[in-house]
């Protein structure tokens, strides 16, 4: 079965700092997606950034990138310039291609300070 | 707006009661989600369905039961034999099939149920 393990329950940075939030999976699959989701204080689920398996380039949105080695099923989120509204849990999930079950991982608390 | 919607926000029940979680999507989604999440455990599929009248058991089923009449519709009944109940609920959706594009789920706001 695949698994999502998120190692670091919480992290902290200064704002205007970088940060990286680790993400490693567990499959056996060679196609399929892996996400990054923030949920700030109100809980809503927000979508930060998303990766195909089958691509090489790291995927970028603005401040956010990952670093993604698939030989080593890693899959971290890098946030540049921090900002207070960056305060938030992010949870890293994969899925499989061809499937659409979504499996979480224990999520990251990233605090901001000024 | 297309969207998920969650109801009630806060739901409060007796222990020993069932109750039902509403979730409604206009996003025209064929799979929909539910998701417990708990402090420390990340987000815990309880159920998922990909077409009407289907359904599959996630991680957690025990306890749970959940129906697919409508492809808007994914309610979650939380039955007398769960043995935790009170937890934060989350309802999503997503496309099918292959292709980046059908891959991302949207989530409704939550479902905050506290059995007493």
């Amino acid at each position: 079965a695949q698994t999502v393990t998120q190692s670091q329950p919480e992290m902290s940075v200064q704002e205007a700092e970088t940060v990286t939030l680790s993400c490693t999976y567990d499959t056996s699959e060679s196609d399929y997606y892996l996400f990054w989701y923030k949920q700030p204080p109100s809980r809503q689920m927000i979508l930060v950034i998303r990766q195909e398996a089958y691509k090489q380039q790291n995927a970028t949105e603005n401040r956010f990138s990952v670093n993604f080695q698939k030989a080593a099923k890693s899959f971290s989120l890098k946030i540049s310039d921090s900002q207070l509204g960056d305060a938030a849990m992010y949870f890293c999930a994969y899925r499989k291609n061809r499937d659409d079950k979504i499996i979480f991982g224990k999520g990251t608390r990233l605090h901001i300070l000024p | 707006d297309g969207g998920i919607t969650q109801s009630p926000k806060y739901l409060f029940r007796k222990e020993g009661q069932n109750v039902t979680l509403s979730c409604e999507q206009n996003l025209n989604h064929d799979a929909m989600y539910w998701y417990r999440q708990d402090p420390g455990q990340g987000l815990r599929l309880i159920y998922y369905s990909q077409i009407v009248n289907d359904f599959q058991k996630g991680d957690i089923a025990e306890g749970y039961s959940v129906s697919r009449e409508k492809k808007e519709s994914f309610p979650l009944t939380v039955t007398s034999a769960q043995k935790n109940p009170t937890a934060f609920y989350l309802c999503a959706s997503s496309k099918t099939g292959t292709g980046a594009m059908n891959t991302e789920a949207f989530f409704g706001q939550g479902t905050r149920l506290t059995v007493v």
